[in-house]
């Protein structure tokens, strides 16, 4: 079973707020790390896929960081929305694996 | 935008019924995949599937669960005789490559419900 782990488990903040949280993982046999954006009663949204130590991935006022000797990623967003709220996986792949692992994931709100 | 679609999107059944969990992937995808996630739980990689065959699967994917692509179009997951602990949302996902860094893309999930 490999241990993905999610920081914090839910997290409310003011619209305009910017917020980040962690997704820490395995650092051996390292793959890749994707995080998923996720609303309720929708489809899983991709954000980033990141394979590279130092990899940083932005989207609009999404962006990602990745350590992979640390076996972290940071997820920040900048001056958050009640459009952000949703909650953001990450999912480790092992090396030659296929299988997203995923964590149990970020519960953010943002009320306005 | 191309996306996947699932049906339905909720199913009750009584325990030892067998189900059959419906996805329709990205058209131009080649690589088929079920997760799912029981409530308050991780979402947990079941099997993947390429070529008409299962490429990887996890422990839970066992005798009672089956995968096909009957058609150029559906996916479909079989629970042969479902248990109370398979009450699950079971997603579908699907990418171009077969590979751990290519984006899976997902559905909006089936709520299957064992009573």
């Amino acid at each position: 079973i490999l241990n993905v782990e999610q920081s914090p488990q839910s997290l409310h903040v003011q619209e305009g707020d910017s917020t980040n949280f962690t997704c820490s993982f395995p650092s051996s046999n390292f793959y890749a790390l994707h995080w998923y954006r996720w609303e309720t009663a929708k489809s899983p949204e991709a954000l980033f896929v990141m394979t590279l130590n130092g990899d940083e991935k932005k989207k609009g006022r999404i962006s990602a960081t990745l350590n992979t000797k640390e076996g972290y990623s940071y997820l920040y967003i900048k001056g958050s929305q009640p459009e952000d709220s949703a909650t953001y996986l990450c999912a480790f792949v092992m090396y030659s694996g296929y299988a997203l692992n995923f964590g149990k994931g970020t519960s953010l709100l943002v009320t306005p | 935008e191309p996306e996947v679609t699932q049906t339905p999107s909720h199913q009750v059944t009584q325990m030892g019924q067998e189900v059959i969990l419906r996805c329709v992937p990205i058209s131009n995808h080649l690589y088929f995949y079920w997760y799912r996630q029981i409530l308050g739980q991780k979402v947990e990689f079941l099997v993947s599937f390429y070529n008409n065959e299962i490429s990887e699967k996890s422990e839970i994917f066992d005798d009672q669960f089956s995968v096909e692509r009957p058609d150029g179009s559906n996916f479909t997951l079989k629970i042969r005789s479902t248990k109370l602990e398979d009450s699950a949302m079971y997603f579908c996902a699907s990418s171009e490559r077969l590979a751990g860094i290519d984006t899976q893309y997902f559905g909006p999930g089936t709520r299957l419900t064992v009573l």
